[in-house]
């Protein structure tokens, strides 16, 4: 185990709800990353956080956004919902600055979208 | 776009060595060679990383040919728990932030 947790493990919405996911770093990390994962595909990056401020985004719509808080731990906040929008949702810690810095992923959040 | 191309699968003995290779071509000087690997559905696991010399860590053996255009990660002896998604991903030094995943290699250890 990595020590990077997650919170729900799993999710159902309707289209154009809004949901909000949580990630907890690992101890003595002190970036959080976003990814989505369709079925079948590799992860895409969404964003990071470091030091509570967005530190490069992917090629995602502005609904998707994000928080850091002092503890490192991460929110990801979707709005307006789409069916497109189901995947499964993972979060990364790194401590930046450290040579050859590595992620480290949670078990991450699978969200439905009916 | 990832900058590595890898099979889309391989099958593999238990207790053999699996030999996972990826194409790498346009790597440049200073980029690291990054594997993860991504069992069903779990988040992914990163395994190992180089620069140009070969690397062993407890988990697998990363082996990086001279020119630096591809290399092979080898587990040692799999065993059905290696069964996974494994990614290779080219990164460069010093840019802590996204991760470009591919397709990766679907490995199936088979019993």
């Amino acid at each position: 185990e990595t020590g990077v947790t997650q919170s729900p493990t799993h999710l159902i919405k309707t289209r154009g709800q809004q949901v909000t996911l949580r990630c907890s770093s690992q101890s003595g990390h002190n970036t959080v990353s976003w990814y989505q994962q369709a079925l079948g595909q590799g992860p895409q990056f969404i964003f990071q956080y470091y030091r509570e401020e967005e530190n490069g985004r992917g090629n995602f719509p502005p609904r998707f956004s994000g928080l850091q808080f002092p503890n490192y731990s991460s929110e990801l906040n979707v709005n307006a919902l789409e069916l497109d929008d189901s995947a499964l949702y993972l979060c990364a810690s790194s401590l930046v600055g450290q040579a050859r810095e590595t992620q480290y992923f949670g078990p991450g959040t699978r969200l439905l979208v009916l | 776009d990832a900058k590595t191309t890898q099979p889309p699968s391989m099958d593999c003995a238990e207790g053999r060595a699996a030999n996972l290779p990826c194409n790498h071509s346009t790597i440049s000087g200073n980029e690291y060679v990054y594997w993860y690997r991504q069992i069903h559905s779990q988040g992914p696991q990163y395994i190992i990383h180089g620069l140009k010399n070969n690397e062993t860590n407890e988990m697998a053996s990363l082996i990086i040919t001279e020119d630096r255009k591809s290399s092979t990660l080898i587990l040692p002896h799999a065993t059905l728990r290696d069964t996974a998604v494994y990614y290779c991903i080219v990164r460069p030094p010093n840019r802590d932030d996204k991760i470009i995943f591919g397709k990766g290699t679907r490995l199936h250890i088979l019993p």
